[in-house]
């Protein structure tokens, strides 16, 4: 069975950087054929996708964050992790890692496993 | 980006009914439509993709449909353990992009 837990920080002060890591089991995110995906959702509203890293480098972002954003993996650890820059109190949310995975005969691109989350406040 | 409209926001309904979640897209996205369920503090669990095929252990009375720029969630004879919401995302182009969800309750 594949789980993922996030870790990190719960309160970043404004303008600092916010930094979470998602650690995988059941999984190997070196393997390749899967996409480790981070998705946030504020607080009583919907979600909203951040990125993805896919074949150990491979990066793709959200254009609506991507000047903030980074995803790095560690296959040797088996976690993968998101810093965002410069945090405002816009950026308070409960962040996922999820698991991206193309399924069905179109190929479609689904989250089929998540972690449980774990909510980041900006604030001083 | 491609907005996702869910309709309505909130529906109260009875154990044993038939439930009707609408999802428009702001763009044609093909199939390429996918639906979540989340329950309160917990994360949301993928019930069905491409938009009619259920993920493994769904149960049947969850059906998806749609294509184009609208689609359709039911849930038939509806079960406690349904008392939820539910996302649709859609995954025809980045940023994918999500519904603003539907809760269902209890009347």
């Amino acid at each position: 069975q594949v789980q993922l837990q996030e870790s990190g920080p719960g309160l970043v002060k404004p303008s600092q950087t916010l930094s979470l890591t998602c650690t995988v089991s059941g999984d190997s995110i070196g393997s390749g054929g899967y996409y480790w995906t981070w998705i946030r959702q504020h607080p009583g509203k919907g979600l909203e996708w951040i990125g993805y890293i896919q074949y150990s480098k491979n990066t793709y972002y959200n254009p609506s964050l991507t000047s903030r954003v980074t995803i790095s993996e560690d296959t040797s650890e088996n976690q993968f992790s998101l810093r965002l820059t410069s945090v405002t109190a816009a950026d308070t949310a409960v962040y996922y890692c999820a698991r991206g995975a193309r399924k069905g005969v179109i190929v479609a691109d689904t989250f089929d496993y998540w972690g449980q989350g774990t909510l980041v406040t900006v604030s001083s | 980006d491609i907005q996702m409209t869910q309709s309505p926001s909130s529906l109260s309904a009875s154990v044993g009914d038939r439930v009707t979640i609408t999802c428009r897209a702001s763009q044609t996205i093909s199939s390429y439509l996918n639906w979540y369920q989340q329950k309160p503090g917990k994360a949301p669990k993928l019930l069905i993709y491409a938009p009619s095929t259920l993920e493994s252990g769904v149960p049947s009375r969850f059906s998806g449909s749609g294509s184009g720029t609208d689609f359709t969630l039911t849930i038939s004879n509806l079960q406690p353990e349904d008392f939820a919401t539910y996302f649709c995302q859609q995954s025809y182009s980045t940023p994918w992009t999500f519904g603003q969800g539907t809760k269902v309750e209890i009347k």
